[in-house]
């Protein structure tokens, strides 16, 4: 089984911190993707990444930023949090074969309140 | 750009079937999917359907798929307590596997 693991379940920070919320996946998997979930709304992409050191971005990418420094691992940083950042954050991976369904995996989430 | 829509809320007794519905945009969508998600915990692939099906049957799921009005529906058979749960439809089109999920609708049933 694919195991997607995010590195906090809950996680509270202060206004104006950077924060660094990780994600590691275990299938070797060359896509990884960071969401955000808010009620009403559903999962808004923020980035997502289809190589080593690649990144594309997403829906919604200000105020965030990523680092895929290694295959497995794909960090999103938060320069300087805001309370409007307070969210669900979700990490997903899936493999890169075209024309096959390939679908994403997720992580359990990091519930992320900005005080 | 890709749009999907759901409802927000359904309510049903258990044991009797569910209905969940979904619309999307994109006309050159290849893989729509079902995941479910329940309380504190990530996105659970629950099915998917290719889009040059129009129907997929998996235990007590029936997929259905209108391409002409892009329309996606979930059916769940014979409701259970441990259904209740956030189900997102997904379809997927593009390279590098993006997918564009719709804003889920929450299920509860009552016993």
């Amino acid at each position: 089984d694919v195991k997607v693991t995010q590195s906090s379940r809950y996680l509270v920070k202060r206004t104006g911190e950077k924060v660094f919320l990780e994600c590691v996946q275990d299938m070797d998997h060359e896509n990884m993707f960071w969401y955000r979930q808010d009620p009403g709304l559903g999962l808004r992409l923020i980035y997502f990444s289809y190589d080593v050191k690649m990144k594309e971005k997403g829906d919604i990418p200000e105020g965030y930023s990523v680092s895929r420094e290694k295959k497995e691992r794909f960090s999103l940083i938060l320069e300087s949090a805001s309370t409007n950042q307070t969210s669900m954050y979700l990490c997903a991976s899936s493999s890169h074969l075209q024309g096959s369904n390939q679908p994403q995996h997720f992580g359990d989430g990091t519930r992320l309140s900005i005080l | 750009g890709e749009d999907v829509e759901q409802s927000l809320f359904l309510s049903v007794r258990e044991g009797d079937s569910s209905v969940i519905n979904c619309t999307y945009t994109d006309s050159s969508s290849t893989y729509l999917y079902w995941y479910k998600q329940e309380p504190g915990a990530g996105l659970q692939l629950l099915t998917y359907i290719f889009s040059n099906m129009d129907m997929k049957q998996d235990q007590r799921l029936t997929v259905l798929l209108n391409k002409k009005d892009k329309h996606l529906s979930l059916r769940i058979a014979d409701t259970q307590t441990g259904d209740s749960a956030i189900y997102f439809c997904a379809e997927k089109s593009g390279g590098y596997q993006k997918v564009t999920f719709g804003t889920g609708t929450k299920l509860q049933v009552i016993p």
